[in-house]
């Protein structure tokens, strides 16, 4: 069963705009959600982790139960945030389980 | 500290024939999980190593099995090789008990099965 969606295959937004890329999870309990980011020749790498409540390169993420998202959201996106971005969940003795992807463009 | 290495990069195979992809983890971790990604898709989870023993697995055939050794790399074999099975093979390092998952990727092996 698909755990984890993310709705958009490609998303492009003017540099300085904000950008959000969407996920949600089919998880019951208190899952554990991550975003992980492919930038061009560069290997799959964390981005954040909700349990941290951290920002990284100015992106954040929160966790939504009611609605079941963990979407990530910049309020200024750069060209450096061109890249394809994955949402992964983790579930009770499930590994982790990654979405098909987002490819995020930021044009000048 | 050394990253995730993956080998060979590339690897062209016919159907029918078998491989064996490697992986050597990152310093300090002793978990390895394996990875499929076919073009335009998320990675999908083959299974996962941790103590030389296999620790979950994924929606795929027996005919991918792998291996941890002791120094906590590790090999992933398919068996009679499919056209479906050409992807990119991605394998990833982490420390069990760290309290979270966070992985650490190779570079992945391209396999192409014609």
């Amino acid at each position: 069963a698909q755990r984890v969606t993310q709705p958009e295959k490609l998303l492009s937004v003017f540099k300085g705009a904000p950008v959000e890329l969407k996920c949600n999870y089919s998880y019951s309990g208190s899952p554990e959600l991550f975003w992980y980011v492919q930038y061009s020749r560069q290997r799959l790498q964390l981005l954040l982790r909700h349990i941290s409540r951290e920002s990284i390169k100015g992106f954040t993420a929160d966790l939504n139960k009611g609605e079941t998202s963990f979407h990530l959201k910049k309020p200024f996106a750069q060209e450096e945030d061109s890249a394809m971005y994955y949402c992964a969940g983790q579930g009770g003795s499930e590994k982790l389980v990654f979405g098909k992807g987002t490819k995020l463009t930021v044009n000048p | 500290e050394t990253g995730v290495t993956q080998s060979p990069t590339h690897l062209i195979k016919t159907r029918g024939q078998q491989v064996t992809l490697r992986c050597s983890s990152q310093s300090g971790h002793n978990t390895v999980s394996w990875y499929q990604q076919a073009l335009g898709q998320g990675p999908q989870f083959i299974f996962q190593y941790y103590r030389e023993e296999e620790n979950g697995r994924g929606n795929f055939p027996p005919r991918f099995s792998g291996l941890q050794f002791p120094n906590y790399s590790s090999e992933l074999n398919v068996n009679a090789l499919e056209l479906d099975d050409s992807a990119l093979y991605l394998c990833a390092s982490s420390l069990q008990g760290a309290g979270n998952e966070k992985l650490f990727f190779g570079s992945g092996t391209q396999l192409s099965v014609l």
